[in-house]
């Protein structure tokens, strides 16, 4: 069936560094891919999004490429800050659906 | 967007007992979803809630376990029955809506069973 692998954190970083948590999938069909976050004690968020091969979702700095060919969507930030600190999940809706199948999120923590 | 509010936010309950939880959407929305979060986990897909008809439950859950109910495009409830230590979790209630069919999420009820 259809399932999201993402990289095991913590992932720690000092402030001003890169960023990248990966994100691969299996899935029959054309997915749509998804990047959420959870700051701490709060709900999910959405962060972005890809609907098809090649388009780049973002938003706040954050970006990530919808890659068919290596079926994956790594999330990328070129300068984290403290309050990037959060769990990101990557996640994929079945073409024509709308629910979703995460990954088992990844949790990222930035030191002044 | 959407802005999905859930009650109740947060609550502590005896085993045994059940509770309800209430979704509402700001828009008419077509679809209605149900996750769990269970500690420093992921999330799973407990049901698809269906306005008119009985919800689609994902393997592993029931509808003894979790009744669903969707009485209309912008509302629908979650109970967890006969509650146990392990369904403490956080319950989150989602919905597509917007251009696009983005997917949107409540700020969850987290439930404490003791």
């Amino acid at each position: 069936g259809d399932s999201v692998t993402q990289m095991e954190g913590p992932v720690t970083l000092s402030e001003e560094a890169f960023l990248t948590i990966n994100c691969t999938y299996t899935a029959t069909g054309y997915p749509s891919l998804f990047w959420y976050v959870q700051y701490p004690g709060e709900g999910l968020q959405l962060l972005l999004k890809a609907t098809k091969a090649d388009d780049k979702g973002s938003n706040k700095g954050f970006e990530a490429t919808y890659r068919k060919e290596t079926t994956s969507f790594h999330l990328e930030k070129g300068s984290v800050q403290v309050s990037d600190s959060a769990v990101y999940f990557c996640a994929l809706a079945p073409g024509g659906y709308n629910k979703l199948i995460f990954g088992a999120g990844t949790r990222l923590a930035v030191h002044p | 967007s959407a802005v999905i509010s859930q009650k109740p936010s947060r609550d502590i309950c005896q085993r045994g007992t059940s509770l309800t939880i209430q979704c509402q959407v700001d828009s008419q929305v077509t679809m209605m979803f149900w996750y769990r979060q269970q500690p420093g986990q992921s999330l799973t897909l407990i049901a698809t809630a269906n306005q008119g008809s009985e919800a689609t439950y994902e393997s592993g859950f029931v509808i003894d376990k979790f009744p669903i109910s969707r009485p209309n495009l912008t509302f629908s409830t979650l109970t967890v029955s006969n509650m146990s230590p392990e369904d403490s979790s956080i319950y989150l209630c989602s919905a597509a809506a917007g251009s696009g069919n983005t997917i949107y999420f409540g700020e969850g009820s987290w439930l404490t069973v003791v």
